[in-house]
């Protein structure tokens, strides 16, 4: 149990589809975060809150809507992706620097 | 920019054989650095850390110290396992807070 808890932990959808991810912190922390890890490539990080404020956004392209309703729950809302955005998505939080991140086990999205 | 360079992977080795791992950084300022291990079809766990230089982290058998005077902070295991088979991730912050910033992970394979 890492405290970050992904779900679901696999998915497969079809291009016209809607799903979303969730992702959910019972650690006390003030930041969430939302990663894609594609095979051979670096880890890119999508989006950042702070205090459930979107602080940062990488240039996603909108087919992904991230969501904070509260400091301890991130949604990543999909709609009309492409195949190429079949990844693993990891979620992580933190609070304060030093202690570093706590990562969620991720989804594995298939999009076909 | 600030940026975190690995040893290109994958690295094979048999049981009980020594590992390093190397890891160097650029960074503007004095940041806290950190290894994350991700065992196939999970997510990142924060193997060890160090926040300020000579600091050695450690934890499973793994060691890595702090050198400021070579922006390094160098992965090794005296006697690796079959179970130490994943993907390893050198990572920096600053103290003052802002982003984790990941080199591109190492792969380790371990044989019997």
């Amino acid at each position: 149990e890492t405290g970050v808890t992904q779900t679901p932990r696999h998915l497969v959808m079809g291009m016209t589809n809607k799903k979303s991810l969730k992702c959910e912190q019972h650690l006390g922390h003030n930041a969430m975060y939302w990663y894609k890890q594609s095979a051979k490539k670096p880890l890119e990080l999508m989006f950042v809150y702070n205090f459930k404020e979107q602080t940062e956004n990488n240039s996603v392209p909108s087919r992904f809507s991230p969501e904070c309703p509260n400091s301890s729950h991130l949604f990543l809302h999909l709609h009309t992706l492409q195949p190429e955005d079949s990844a693993l998505y990891l979620c992580a939080s933190s609070q304060g620097a030093v202690a570093g991140y706590t990562f969620g086990s991720g989804t594995r999205l298939t999009v076909v | 920019g600030d940026s975190v360079t690995q040893m290109e992977g994958p690295v094979t080795l048999s049981e009980e054989a020594f590992l390093t791992i190397n890891c160097t950084y650029t960074a503007t300022g004095y940041p806290s650095l950190f290894w994350y291990v991700q065992y196939p079809g999970e997510g990142l766990q924060l193997l060890l850390k160090a926040t300020k230089a000579d600091d050695k982290g450690s934890n499973k058998g793994f060691e890595a110290t702090y050198r400021k005077e070579t922006t390094s902070f160098h992965l090794e295991k005296g006697s690796v396992q079959v179970s130490d088979s994943a993907v390893y991730f050198c990572a920096l912050i600053y103290n003052q807070g802002g982003k984790l910033i990941f080199g591109q992970g190492t792969e380790l394979s371990v044989k019997p």
